[in-house]
């Protein structure tokens, strides 16, 4: 199984508030992470992707950041969200085909 | 960095053909197709890989044309389920493997008609 558990499925915080965000994955270990961002009527934004555990890489500077605290949990977070942090969060899994796996998302509204 | 693709919008007929095209400035290694329903996760339709092949997948196609860095997805005799939203991924030749992740391009809307 490839599944990808992405929780919550929608939240709504406020400007200034705190965000989490998990992503649990099944099937093989050690697998490759990444957190992708997309906001409305926008294309994939890739924000940080993880080899192992403890291996974050950031591909855009930002108040988010990533953990992956377990082999197969990798959570997003920030300490203030933003107005342009809106978005569909989307984690996915680099699959042995080189197909990149895509969890059901997030949907985040910052109000 | 970010593939360009065009059109941004298809409007078409069931029945119809339909071709997308994505270009980059940069040496690809692969280039992935995924189509997105609205609301929902981007689903993987193929990878081309450095040498030029060429694809399908029931009637939807793609080209690699390394030397141009472009590629070409080609919905042949569309159909309702066909629409929503196509993004090409790439990976630049230095990351190879994917392991870097794919960097996508901005998405071609199709609608497709009945």
């Amino acid at each position: 199984s490839q599944t990808i558990h992405q929780w919550p499925a929608t939240l709504v915080q406020p400007v200034g508030s705190p965000l989490s965000l998990e992503c649990t994955v099944e099937g093989t270990s050690n697998p490759n992470l990444y957190w992708y961002r997309q906001a409305a009527g926008r294309g994939l934004q890739l924000l940080f992707y993880s080899v192992g555990i403890g291996q974050i890489s950031s591909e855009v500077p930002q108040n988010l950041s990533a953990s992956r605290p377990q082999d197969r949990q990798f959570i997003l977070s920030s300490k203030k969200l933003l107005l342009s942090d809106s978005g569909f969060y989307l984690c996915a899994r680099l699959l042995n085909t080189g197909e990149l796996f895509f969890g059901e998302g997030s949907r985040l509204t910052v109000l | 960095q970010q593939p360009v693709q065009s059109p941004q919008a298809v409007i078409l007929r069931e029945g119809e053909d339909a071709v997308i095209n994505c270009s980059s400035s940069k040496a690809l290694y692969s280039v992935h197709w995924y189509r997105q329903k609205h609301g929902e996760a981007p689903v993987f339709l193929m990878i081309l890989l450095k040498g030029g092949e060429q694809k399908g997948h029931e009637k939807i196609s793609a080209s690699f044309n390394e030397k141009k860095q472009q590629s070409s997805l080609y919905l042949t005799a569309s159909q309702l389920s066909y629409s929503g939203t196509y993004f090409c991924g790439t990976e630049f030749m230095y990351s190879g493997g994917g392991a870097d992740g794919l960097t996508f391009g901005k998405g071609t809307h199709l609608i497709i008609q009945p």
